[in-house]
């Protein structure tokens, strides 16, 4: 059975940062690229950022460009968001998914529970 | 890059059938076949019911469906049933190599 367990959420100050972490199991992990998806309260799904499965290639969308970065352990089974300098938008429920694909393209078929990542002075 | 255009909601009537649109450019939805659909009930993670424009994942009900014409996608839900009351996000891949969502839709269930 496919897992994915998101960790690392909590109240950040402005300007501060985070790690956000997404624990994978029950797939080849190096098989997948994997995604970074979030909901800000009360509003829809935005895409952040994916990375593909021997992770070499991450893509961004423009509004963390420069200030987040993707990354992943296959030995570890694990993907990571760093959020820096982090605004008062910032703040979501964060969601990591298993995309179809090694690479990109296909849609994102199993997705974990979500964390909450709260950004307030 | 601005988010796809859907209807901020539909409603029918159970056993009917109703259809929800997403609205792209030629840079995402009309560029490529990868769009994709998700359902998302209250306080849950989404769901993978569409991708590629037109599959269903194992497990999804064939109730479901979907296309694309040009720069515009839709789902259809036939046979309308209590538990597909929702929001339903569309997804697209970008010539930028990013993805983008749409507003949503919620779906109501009369």
């Amino acid at each position: 059975e496919v897992q994915l367990v998101e960790s690392g959420g909590g109240l950040v100050q402005p300007g501060g940062s985070l790690r956000l972490s997404c624990a994978a199991s029950g797939f080849t992990f190096s098989n997948y690229a994997m995604t970074w998806v979030r909901q800000a309260p009360g509003k829809g799904l935005e895409w952040v950022s994916l990375i593909s499965g021997g992770g070499s290639s991450p893509y961004y969308s423009d509004s963390v460009k420069g200030r987040f970065t993707i990354s992943r352990d296959n030995s570890r089974n694990t993907l990571y968001l760093q959020v820096n300098s982090l605004r008062v938008e910032d703040t979501a429920v964060y969601y990591c998914a298993k995309a179809r694909n090694y690479y990109y393209g296909s849609g994102f078929d199993y997705w974990g529970q979500g964390v909450l990542l709260t950004v307030s002075s | 890059q601005s988010a796809l255009t859907q209807p901020a909601s539909v409603s029918g009537s159970p056993g009917q059938s109703i259809t929800i649109s997403c609205t792209g450019t030629s840079s995402d939805v009309g560029a490529y076949n990868y769009v994709s659909w998700y359902q998302q009930h209250p306080g849950k993670a989404p769901q993978l019911m569409i991708y590629d424009v037109t599959d269903r994942p194992s497990g999804v009900s064939n109730r479901f469906s979907a296309s694309k014409s040009g720069n515009t996608a839709s789902l259809t839900i036939s046979g309308l049933q209590a538990e597909d009351e929702a929001d339903y996000y569309c997804s697209s891949y970008t010539s930028s190599s990013t993805y983008v969502f749409g507003t949503g839709t919620k779906v109501t269930v009369l």
